[in-house]
């Protein structure tokens, strides 16, 4: 069965960085994109970027453009998504979700990672 | 970019209702790119209906999806207790992606 699993919550200062981590299993690691969705608390939902596992491809929302830094890791099927300078306004869950090619739609989540960035 | 415009913000029906939830586009999107998206509270975000028609695996018949260009929708055709919750539009477009806001349908 596919699962993303994701790494734990993390607290972070203001103009630090964060790395979360998405561990897919269940498929084949380099035929889906991997996507990083962020909800801010009682928000919606908001696309960040994506990352072709197989060639390490980007593509990443314009808000984020230069913050933002999305990897993967072929040894370990783990992609990465990392935010720099990170404000209070950066205190949100990030998702990460599995990209079904054909039609664009996320058919699978991570569980969700609770980055808070407070002094 | 595509914005992404949900209607309304909160809908108030009781269980048994039918939930018509709207989905506009800032400019015309292709039919295959648009999905809905249910999420309750400390959830991630559950995959509906994809391809603006097709219901994803093991979502119940009472689901279903519609619409072409700039205008999308989403109904629950008779609501039940567990269908309380807020729901999301999505859109893939010149490789960005987009949500709408999210309507939350709530009990009345």
């Amino acid at each position: 069965q596919v699962e993303l699993v994701q790494s734990g919550a993390d607290v972070k200062m203001p103009g630090a960085s964060v790395r979360v981590s998405c561990k897919p299993s269940g498929y084949t690691f380099s035929n889906h994109y991997i996507h990083w969705v962020r909800q801010a608390p009682g928000q919606g939902l908001e696309w960040m970027g994506t990352i072709n596992p197989s060639g390490g491809r980007t593509t990443y929302a314009q808000k984020f453009q230069g913050r933002v830094t999305m990897t993967r890791d072929t040894s370990t099927s783990t992609v990465y998504m990392g935010l720099n300078s990170l404000k209070s306004e950066d205190t949100a869950i990030y998702y990460c979700a599995r990209e079904e090619p054909l039609y664009g739609d996320f058919d699978y989540w991570g569980q969700g990672t609770l980055v808070t960035v407070s002094s | 970019e595509v914005v992404l415009t949900q209607s309304p913000g909160t809908l108030s029906l009781s269980p048994g209702e039918r939930a018509t939830l709207s989905c506009r586009a800032s400019q015309s999107i292709s039919s295959n790119y648009l999905s809905w998206y249910q999420q309750k509270p400390g959830q991630a975000p559950r995959l509906l209906i994809y391809g603006t028609s097709s219901r994803a695996t093991g979502i119940p018949g009472r689901f279903s999806g519609s619409g072409s260009g700039t205008d999308f929708t989403l109904t629950i055709s008779r609501l039940e207790p567990e269908d309380f919750a807020v729901y999301y539009c999505l859109q893939y477009g010149s490789s960005l992606w987009t949500f709408g806001q999210g309507t939350k349908v709530e009990i009345k």
